[in-house]
């Protein structure tokens, strides 16, 4: 059974990068089927994608936030990690690592980890 | 990117009775090569990750109780719950994988009447 679980920092300081990693249990990275995500939700609002990973390393991201993401893969670890820079309280959010669905970048998110708050704050 | 634009905000449905989500698109999420509607719908319970329900807008995951149910194309989708049961409750989201940047609609609260 796949699972994904999130873990770093849950306090981030304003204009400081925020990093989390997700750790793949239960099947490779490396699969050339799966594809691997961000999502994040502030607390009581939406959803919004970050961005996407193939194991190779080719990326895409939101160009919302383009600019200030970095998502990677470590294979040797089974990992994906997720980098933001120059965070402000409008980056607290539940941050949840996901996997695309077997039809690659084109699909839907059919597993999810169970989320990590992180909070901007002084 | 494409806005996807749910409705209502909130419904409140009695135990048994149909509970109706609309998702609207801004473009069309329908690849015309292969037919297929790029949309998705999940559910989210309080304090749990969103869960995968429907994909290519009508078929559901494993494991999905077939009272629910996805219908539409192009840019017009609907998820209805036939039978609401108490577990029912949650938000749902509609997801369209057509483009990047992947888009979210912002969601709806189904409550017990």
């Amino acid at each position: 059974q796949l699972q994904l679980q999130e873990s770093g920092p849950g306090l981030v300081k304003p204009s400081e990068t925020l990093s989390l990693t997700c750790t793949v249990s239960g099947d490779s990275i490396r699969s050339t089927t799966y594809y691997w995500g961000w999502i994040r939700q502030p607390p009581g609002k939406g959803l919004e994608w970050i961005g996407s990973i193939y194991y190779s390393g080719s990326t895409y991201y939101n160009p919302s936030l383009n600019s200030r993401v970095t998502i990677f893969v470590d294979m040797s670890k089974n990992q994906f990690s997720l980098k933001l820079s120059s965070v402000t309280a409008a980056d607290t959010a539940v941050y949840y690592c996901a996997r695309h669905s077997e039809w690659g970048l084109h699909s839907p998110f059919d597993y999810w980890g169970q989320g990590t708050l992180v909070t901007v704050s002084s | 990117d494409i806005v996807m634009t749910q409705s209502p905000d909130s419904l409140a449905v009695s135990l048994g009775e149909r509970a109706t989500i609309n998702c609207k698109s801004s473009q069309s999420v329908l690849y015309t090569s292969s037919n297929k509607n790029y949309l998705a719908w999940y559910q989210q319970k309080p304090g749990q990750p969103p869960t995968l329900l429907i994909y290519w807008a009508s078929t559901r995951e494993s494991g999905v109780p077939d009272r629910f149910s996805g219908s539409g194309s192009g840019t017009d989708f609907t998820l209805t719950i036939s039978n609401l049961q108490a577990e029912d409750v949650a938000v749902y989201y509609c997801q369209q994988y057509y483009s990047t940047p992947r888009t979210f609609g912002q969601g709806t609260k189904v409550e017990i009447k």
